[in-house]
């Protein structure tokens, strides 16, 4: 079975201040995608970053960086210098045959 | 990224009443999309994979014939909320998997979701 578990449910940080999102993985696939989407109080989902299981390549992306550990199963989101606008609900998901999202980690950045 | 449209937004509708929530990929074909539903600071939790041409696939405890899934093209699938009550009430989010590639494992598209208040 595929499960994702995002252990912070809520994480508060002062602005500019560095702030890593977990997000550990199951599942018995050999191949699989692992995703990140944010959803902002309007409810929609943004997409974020996908990684297959075979690309284990750190990503950054501007504020964003994405680590991804196969040995021990996580896919773990760094925003750096966060901002107000970052403030949101995050989540992780794991794709197989079908789309399983972690419970989702909220976010809230202070000014 | 490839756009999955999803219409109503927001619907209100008397208890006991029927609401239909569309979902389409507007410029790529989707053999598969999946309904999800998200109650208030919760997470997406997935009811059903809807397979066009085919019945759908509900996960364990969604009732199917509540939640009634059409996937009559590769370009729409609707879920029908019937005989509604106010527990029913909640966020939908359906999302659509690109699969011109032919591969499982690519990116799913989301819809704007649908906010459902029943009263």
């Amino acid at each position: 079975a595929q499960k994702v578990t995002q252990a912070q449910t809520e994480i508060s940080v002062v602005e500019k201040e560095d702030v890593t999102l977990d997000c550990v993985y199951e599942t018995r696939d050999t191949t699989y995608y692992l995703f990140w989407y944010k959803q902002p109080p309007s409810g929609e989902l943004v997409f974020l970053i996908r990684r297959n299981s075979f690309d284990e390549q750190n990503e950054i992306s501007g504020r964003y960086s994405w680590n991804f550990q196969k040995s021990t199963s996580s896919f773990n989101f760094t925003i750096t210098a966060s901002q107000v606008v970052d403030s949101a609900v995050y989540f992780c998901a794991l794709s197989g045959n079908d789309m399983r999202f972690g419970a989702g980690t909220r976010l809230t950045v202070k000014p | 990224g490839a756009v999955v449209s999803q219409h109503p937004s927001r619907v209100i509708c008397k208890s006991g009443t029927s609401v239909k929530i569309e979902c389409r990929s507007l410029d790529f074909q989707a053999t598969t999309m999946f309904w999800y539903r998200q109650f208030p600071k919760k997470s997406l939790m997935l009811m059903a994979t809807s397979n066009e041409g085919s019945k759908a696939t509900y996960e364990q405890g969604v009732e199917k014939d509540k939640f009634l899934i059409n996937h009559a093209s590769l370009t729409l699938s609707t879920l029908t909320v019937t005989s509604a009550h106010p527990e029913d009430s909640s966020f939908y989010i359906c999302s659509a998997r690109d699969q011109g590639g032919g591969s499982l494992n690519t990116e799913a598209f989301f819809g704007q979701g649908t906010r459902l208040t029943v009263v």
